[in-house]
């Protein structure tokens, strides 16, 4: 009954390379999110999934940065061209299916994270 | 502000101590939750509290929500060493079916054994 879980959890690259951050979702899980924490501060939502699509990107850089959740396989999160800026750890959560009460969703779901990725760009 | 600011930003305490952490937030929303992380660990969900309820507890948490306010509490009672962590707040407005979370900085709590 394995957690979400991320690779690599320690990623080195040097300014300009592609950085490949993996995700795997709790098993049945549909919905995944990516985050982004600088040191001493809390996690920045940036983006969205379910299987196939991005459903908000808004805390998503414009430029260099993508993410996707093919139907099989893990999500990823490429950022290309990597700057010293883009040093964080990088959080994955999933969650299930949104369950619909009343009028809309009930909100949020729980999300379950992964242990992070720390990216370090030299 | 942002949107879940919890707040002190640090707090220590001795073991056995209670702790309590506030979050205000801005928007409507549909829940709160709160979330605790270990130095350099991810981020472990703790209490979901809905916004029609008012107080829930888990174990020697208590979480308690006031939506006139636009605020929540946590309170961690008999405080122990393995206490020490970040506590985070999370929130999700009400007006969208998005599901991100918006996380303030957290609360840093160091309980001395």
């Amino acid at each position: 009954n394995a957690g979400v879980m991320q690779n690599p959890r320690h990623l080195v690259r040097r300014r300009g390379q592609e950085a490949r951050l993996r995700c795997s979702p709790v098993k049945g899980h549909s919905h995944v999110y990516w985050y982004r924490q600088l040191p001493e501060e809390g996690l920045k939502f940036m983006v969205y999934l379910q299987k196939e699509n991005i459903i908000d990107e808004s805390g998503m850089p414009k430029e260099r940065f993508s993410a996707e959740f093919p139907k099989e396989g893990p999500s990823i999160l490429r950022i290309q061209q990597v700057v010293r800026g883009d040093s964080a750890a990088y959080f994955c959560a999933s969650s299930p299916v949104r369950r619909r009460s009343g009028e809309g969703f009930d909100g949020q779901e729980t999300q379950y994270f992964g242990p992070g990725t720390r990216l370090l760009v030299l | 502000s942002q949107q879940g600011e919890e707040d002190p930003q640090a707090l220590s305490i001795q073991e056995g101590e209670n702790a309590t952490m506030n979050c205000s937030y801005k928007t409507s929303i549909n829940n709160l939750q709160w979330y605790r992380q270990n130095s350099g660990r991810g981020l472990v969900h703790l209490i979901l509290i809905r916004s029609n309820e008012r107080e829930k507890h888990s174990g020697r948490l208590r979480v308690t929500l006031d939506t006139s306010k636009k605020s929540s509490s946590l309170l961690i009672t008999a405080s122990r060493a393995a206490d020490t962590a970040s506590y985070f707040c999370a929130t999700a407005p009400s007006n969208t079916n998005a599901g991100k979370s918006t996380f303030g900085d957290g609360t840093t709590l160091t309980v001395k054994p």
